[in-house]
């Protein structure tokens, strides 16, 4: 099983730019996460979603957008990227605690430069 | 909003001697609580989930008690090892935010 597979892990964007990162999980998982990771910091939860079609708003979800189109795969976009965004991005998916064992796998991460 | 707090500062602690870590949380009631490990450069792994019916969980040298008076959960490492050398992070309820994490060096 491949997991949880993050698509790109380098990316060098220019102030401005746009890109999308992709989140593909092959575990049928309901819940699927978006986090930013910067040098000597928490994860910080940009926008989730409980199931296909449906996303939510996290800690930190300004100048992001996210969408859900199909069950396995949630997508990170970045209209206009910012120095501010460099970060290093991780995707999670997980069955909900209330019906399963709610254990979150993660991605490798995606580490952004935004110059 | 909610707040989740962790030891801030890193725990040193000795080989062979048992390591506690701290999640307090305010202004919700989660109906449970998780706990990863991160080391650097990858992905946090699970570790242990304790729900609010549960006081105590043991996997192995972890356990993590549940106090939801208190809104606190401990997470015990007996005998530590080297490799259990990370940072360690607390999730409590549905939405998977996360404390900022506490690291351990054993």
């Amino acid at each position: 099983n491949a997991g949880v597979t993050q698509t790109p892990k380098f990316r060098v964007l220019k102030t401005g730019q746009s890109m999308t990162l992709l989140c593909a999980q092959d575990m049928n998982h309901e819940y699927m996460y978006w986090y930013r990771q910067d040098p000597g910091m928490g994860l910080r939860l940009i926008h989730y979603s409980v199931g296909e079609g449906t996303t939510a708003k996290g800690e930190v979800p300004d100048g992001y957008n996210v969408s859900r189109l199909k069950k396995q795969n949630f997508l990170l976009g970045l209209e206009s990227a910012a120095p501010s965004q460099t970060s290093v991005y991780f995707c999670a998916s997980s069955y909900s605690a209330t019906r399963g064992s709610g254990e979150a796998f993660f991605g490798q991460g995606t580490r952004l430069t935004v110059v | 909003s909610q707040k989740i707090e962790q030891n801030s500062e890193a725990l040193n602690i000795q080989e062979g001697k048992t390591a506690t870590l701290t999640c307090n949380y305010t202004n919700y009631s989660p109906a449970y609580l998780q706990w990863y490990r991160q080391d650097p450069g990858r992905g946090p792994v699970f570790l242990l989930l304790i729900r609010e019916n549960e006081k105590e969980k043991r996997k192995e040298r972890l356990k993590v008690t549940f106090d939801t008076t208190l809104k606190q959960s401990l997470f015990h490492i007996t005998a530590s090892q080297p490799a259990d050398s990370a940072t360690y992070l607390c999730a409590p309820g549905d939405k998977l935010i996360f404390g900022t994490g506490t690291r351990l060096q054993v």
